[in-house]
Formats: C-alpha cells, structure tokens, sequence
C-alpha cells in the first residue's frame, strides 16, 4: 500500500529565508511524486514532479524538491521565502504501476511573515 | 482550454434535499476524479473514472453520494438526501493518464 505523511501542520518562515516543507512517502514500486498548493478560495495547483532523472527538480515560482530515495523523502524547498508564497502545501503519491491511485497527504500549511 | 469548470461555485441547501455538483474536465483528458476538502478530514478523494468509467469509488462516503459519467466532457456528483455533515468544498480534477492532476474552482457545500 502506498502513503505519504506531511509532518507538520504549520510551517512559519520570514520573507527571504529559506522554507523547506517536508514530505515523506511510502510505495511498493517506484514513486512519482507531486507537490500542489492551494491559495484561499482555489483549487490545488501543480507546482513540480518528479518521475525519474535529476534528484532536484525544479518547479514553477522558484520552488524545487530533492528527491531521496534512502530517506524516502521529497521535501519541497525554496531559497527566499516570499509573503505570497504562504499558502497550502500538498505533497502526493502514487507508484509507477497502472492499478494505483494518487494519494495526497494532509497539507501544510505555509506563512510567510514581512 | 479554460481547464475545469465547476458548478455551482457555492450551493446552500437543506437538510434532505438532492443537491446535484456538476464537473467539466479538460478536453482530452482520461481521467476524471472527485474530492471532498474539510477541515477536519482534509482531502479525501471519492471516486475516479477512466474513459468515463468508474473505477474506484471506494472513497464515496455512504449510498447517499452517487457519481456519473455519461460522457468525456460531463460529470455529476449527487447527494441525495443531502445531510449537515456533507457541508465542505467538493473537487473536480482531471488528468492525462493518471499524472498531472487539473483541479477545478471547486463547489462550497453548505447543508442546513
């Protein structure tokens, strides 16, 4: 069975330093991964993947996510926070064969403060 | 393409009445999936088709919701009769062979 855990509920950064919200996952076969964010009153919006290749991807806004496969983990980082990046931070599974799904861990939520 | 369009975008209802959600998936896309956001259950995902297909409804909640496909560019998720309980934002996505998932505007749901 595949999951994904987002360990924190709430991220709190000030504009310009670096944010990392964190995700770790858990498939049978190999993983693709996606991280989504949600501004108020909206639906989930693509931000970046990973399916194979390069460890960091990069994604739109100036996010990117570091795949590690020892640690089963794909954290979503940012060098300089910005206050409209404070949002809802999804980050999703499913593994490469046909019959899975995609599952979305709980969110974390983001707030970037001046 | 103007990606997918929900409607409504807000619905009020009262308790026992029918309350029918109405999706429009990106042309051209195979799957279609329905979600239900709260804040105490967060994203949960109801049910997905493939080519108009149901193919997993395990997540649908009792036999009051029910979900159709007659067709690639239309889709209905029904609530009947609809409860206080079944108040949230419900979600529409769409996507190219399970990978990039498209998620509508999404309908706010409240059941007096």
């Amino acid at each position: 069975a595949q999951s994904v855990a987002q360990p924190e509920d709430q991220v709190n950064v000030a504009e310009g330093n670096p944010l990392t919200v964190k995700c770790t996952y858990s498939v049978s076969g190999n993983p693709y991964l996606f991280w989504y964010v949600q501004y108020p009153n909206r639906g989930l919006q693509f931000l970046l993947k990973y399916i194979t290749g390069d460890n960091l991807v990069k994604g739109s806004y100036g996010f990117e996510a570091e795949f590690n496969k020892s640690q089963t983990s794909f954290h979503l980082k940012k060098p300089s926070a910005l206050v409209s990046d404070s949002a809802l931070y999804f980050c999703a599974v499913r593994d490469d064969s046909s019959a899975s799904k995609i599952i979305f861990g709980s969110g974390t939520r983001l707030s970037i403060r001046p | 393409d103007a990606g997918v369009i929900q409607s409504p975008r807000h619905e009020v209802t009262e308790m026992g009445q029918e309350v029918t959600l109405r999706c429009k998936p990106i042309s051209g896309h195979d799957y279609l999936f329905w979600y239900r956001q709260t804040m105490m259950r967060g994203l949960e995902l109801l049910i997905y088709f493939n080519n108009n297909v149901p193919i997993d409804d395990s997540g649908m909640p009792e036999d009051r919701f029910s979900a159709k496909m007659p067709n690639a560019s239309f889709s209905t998720l029904k609530i009947q009769p609809s409860e206080p309980r079944d108040s949230a934002v419900y979600f529409c996505a769409s996507s190219l062979a399970k990978n990039i998932q498209y998620f509508g505007a999404g309908t706010r749901l409240s059941v007096l």
